[in-house]
């Protein structure tokens, strides 16, 4: 499977807890997105990487969250002391330098 | 006024009609437009992309973008069951950087 793949596909935790997703784009996009969708809404763009460079954050993204994209490759995204408002999917997407963006299957996280 | 307008639904439909979705938007940068279907616990997929105004068809999809009215639309033709989903409208700004800003979605449902 060469599409965007994203690890786990889904994650509970307790409130206060940290938790840390991946995503592994296609390869040789030099893009990567973050974004967050909640029921009944279309995903929220949060943050976006060119390469190992994080360009642009949305001020949705509050100081809990950091995400990371070390070598150019795979991105993490990570949420300290979790709250239960970021109960959502956390989509993941990848492009070759293009607006056509290609989606995960997303994590689910439940925070309880 | 968010930027992106899409009428949530759901849309029900007997199978073999001819399916109108639509969005409207209120930013005139926007020059990229693109049509998303999501199904239920998935990622979204990318279904059509366009960047001027007119159609575009791929075989039972068209997908519609009037500029000046600030209106996209996306056709399906011969609607089968396993076109049930939720269709996102999105769009983007030149270069991208920020990421596509997304409609609601419209959940249409197909009937046999």
């Amino acid at each position: 499977d060469t599409g965007v793949s994203q690890n786990p596909r889904h994650k509970i935790t307790k409130r206060g807890q940290n938790v840390t997703f991946r995503c592994d784009p296609i390869s040789e996009h030099n893009r990567l997105y973050w974004y967050r969708q909640t029921l009944g809404q279309g995903p929220e763009f949060l943050t976006y990487f060119q390469n190992e460079a994080q360009l642009e954050k949305s001020r949705l993204l509050s100081d809990r969250f950091s995400a990371e994209r070390p070598k150019g490759s795979f991105s993490t995204l990570e949420i300290q002391r979790t709250e239960q408002g970021d109960s959502a999917m956390y989509l993941c997407a990848s492009s070759a330098g293009d607006e056509k963006l290609f989606f995960g299957s997303g994590t689910q996280l439940s925070v309880l | 006024q968010k930027e992106v307008e899409q009428d949530p639904g759901p849309l029900s439909v007997p199978e073999g009609a001819i399916v109108s979705l639509n969005c409207t938007y209120s930013n005139s940068a926007f020059q990229y437009f693109m049509w998303y279907r999501q199904y239920s616990r998935k990622g979204p997929e990318l279904l059509m992309y366009t960047y001027s105004s007119g159609n575009k068809e791929d075989g039972r999809f068209t997908a519609q973008v009037d500029k000046s009215s600030k209106y996209i639309s996306l056709f399906i033709r011969d609607s089968q069951p396993s076109d049930s989903a939720t269709y996102l409208c999105a769009m983007n700004t030149r270069g991208g950087a920020d990421g596509l800003t997304f409609g609601k979605g419209t959940h249409l449902i197909i009937q046999p």
